[in-house]
């Protein structure tokens, strides 16, 4: 079984800073890996995804996540937040699998980002 | 599309009683994940579940947990004489495969045991 790490649970930032939060997980073999947004009360939203090819993926909104298969990390990136960025973000990981196991996802503890005025 | 629906969104139930929460998949998706989220932690994998199969439970507690994907209707998760413990955001995904292309999830449901 995969273990995610997310290495800060709170991250306050001010308006138009870069952030970085930080994901690591446990194993070497080959991975799927996500970042997910959840808003006050609500779901979780894609937010990107690395399945294969280049190891830097970009969302729509200015977030990007690059993988790192010796460190084995997957640190998401925004070089300018804005205060509607503030929300709770979970690193996903799953373990490419057979069968039962494919479509299960290991999530870290999430970090709260937090965007002051 | 309209996604995959959970309902209902909010559940208070006393301690001891049964909650059943629902999960309707995105049309035409067979395959579905529930997922539990207690407060200030992660999801952990439940249970995974096809039409009218249970195809892998291994986090489900072993007592007073249960789930099904009958071949008409929505998956159910049931939690039978619930206790304090078992207030939490429990979420649904689905997935048209079983792999992780097209994997949607709801908007959970919140259960609260007073």
């Amino acid at each position: 079984a995969q273990s995610v790490t997310q290495l800060d649970s709170q991250v306050p930032v001010f308006e138009e800073a870069p952030v970085e939060l930080r994901c690591n997980y446990s194993s070497s073999v080959s991975v799927y890996l996500f970042w997910y947004v959840q808003y006050p009360n609500q779901g979780l939203q894609l937010l990107l995804k690395y399945l294969s090819g280049s190891t830097l993926v970009k969302s729509i909104n200015g977030f990007e996540a690059e993988f790192n298969k010796s460190q084995t990390s997957f640190h998401l990136r925004k070089p300018s937040v804005h205060i509607s960025d503030t929300a709770e973000y979970f690193c996903a990981v799953s373990d490419r699998g057979r069968g039962s196991t494919l479509g299960r996802l290991y999530f870290g503890r999430g970090t709260q980002l937090t965007v002051w005025p | 599309n309209a996604g995959v629906m959970q309902n209902p969104r909010h559940l208070v139930r006393r301690r001891g009683q049964e909650a059943r929460l629902r999960c309707s998949p995105v049309k035409g998706h067979s395959h579905v994940y529930w997922y539990r989220q207690l407060p200030e932690e992660g999801l952990k994998f439940m249970v995974y579940l096809q039409k009218e199969n249970i195809i892998d439970e291994s986090g489900m507690p072993k007592e007073r947990f249960s789930a099904e994907f009958p071949k008409e209707g929505p998956s159910i998760l049931r939690i039978q004489q619930v206790v304090r413990g078992d207030s939490a955001a429990y979420f649904c995904a689905s997935s048209p495969d079983g792999t992780l292309y097209g994997y949607t999830f709801g908007s959970g449901t919140r259960l609260t045991v007073v």
